[in-house]
């Protein structure tokens, strides 16, 4: 059975504090793994995909990584409006396998 | 790019009545569209896929007769709330795959509906 993973399920840290979070995740038939943003009330929004192990993509303060069992999303000196829940999914052929979500808050 | 819109953004029904919430992709092509339920801080649940011009493939648990999904064209999918109940109340947001270059599977969700059922 598919299984998505994340945590801490909650992360508050002050502004530039820098921090990890992480996915473990045991998916069949996986083509690749989507990080999402979403604020409250909002849907989703793309970060990143990573195809393979070892890939690592940035984006501004933010940094994912891929291995073959989990992927890590880093974030360096955050400011408070990265606050928000992250959302990784392994992506299958036919659909997305959604983690739970790390709620991340950053404190000024 | 990548854009997706949802309408409408909110809505109030009674119990009873159908409720059509609009997808669009509307910069570029999406053959396969996607419908998820969320619930109060948990996760993205996956309801339905829809494929344009064909029938939609429901997940387990979902009941088909009560969400009709319709896919007509390659920006719009729409899903239709039939004889909503207070228990349908939730947030619904939809996501477009676009099959272009290198980047054919990665999906982009539209902003949300929220239905509340009285």
């Amino acid at each position: 059975e598919d299984q998505v993973t994340q945590s801490p399920e909650a992360l508050r840290l002050q502004e530039g504090e820098s921090s990890s979070l992480n996915c473990s995740y045991t998916v069949s038939g996986l083509r690749g793994l989507f990080w999402y943003r979403q604020d409250p009330g909002k849907g989703p929004e793309f970060l990143f995909t990573l195809y393979s192990a070892g890939e690592e993509k940035e984006k501004e303060r933010l940094k994912a990584t891929l291995t073959k069992k989990e992927s890590f999303l880093h974030i360096t000196a955050p400011k408070p409006e990265d606050s928000a829940t992250y959302l990784c999914a392994p992506n299958r052929d036919d659909k997305i396998i959604f983690g739970k979500g790390t709620r991340l808050h950053i404190l000024p | 790019g990548a854009v997706v819109s949802q309408h409408p953004s909110w809505v109030i029904c009674k119990s009873g009545t159908s409720v059509k919430i609009e997808c669009r992709s509307l910069d570029f092509q999406a053959t396969t569209m996607f419908w998820y339920r969320q619930f109060p801080k948990q996760s993205l649940m996956l309801m339905a896929t829809s494929n344009e011009g064909s029938k939609a493939t429901y997940e387990q648990g979902v009941e088909k007769d009560k969400f009709l999904i319709n896919h007509a064209s390659l920006t719009l999918s729409t899903l239709t709330v039939t004889s909503a109940h207070p228990e349908d109340s939730s947030f619904y947001i939809c996501s477009a795959r676009m099959i272009q270059g290198l980047s054919y599977n990665e999906q982009f969700f539209g902003p949300g509906t929220r239905l509340t059922v009285l």
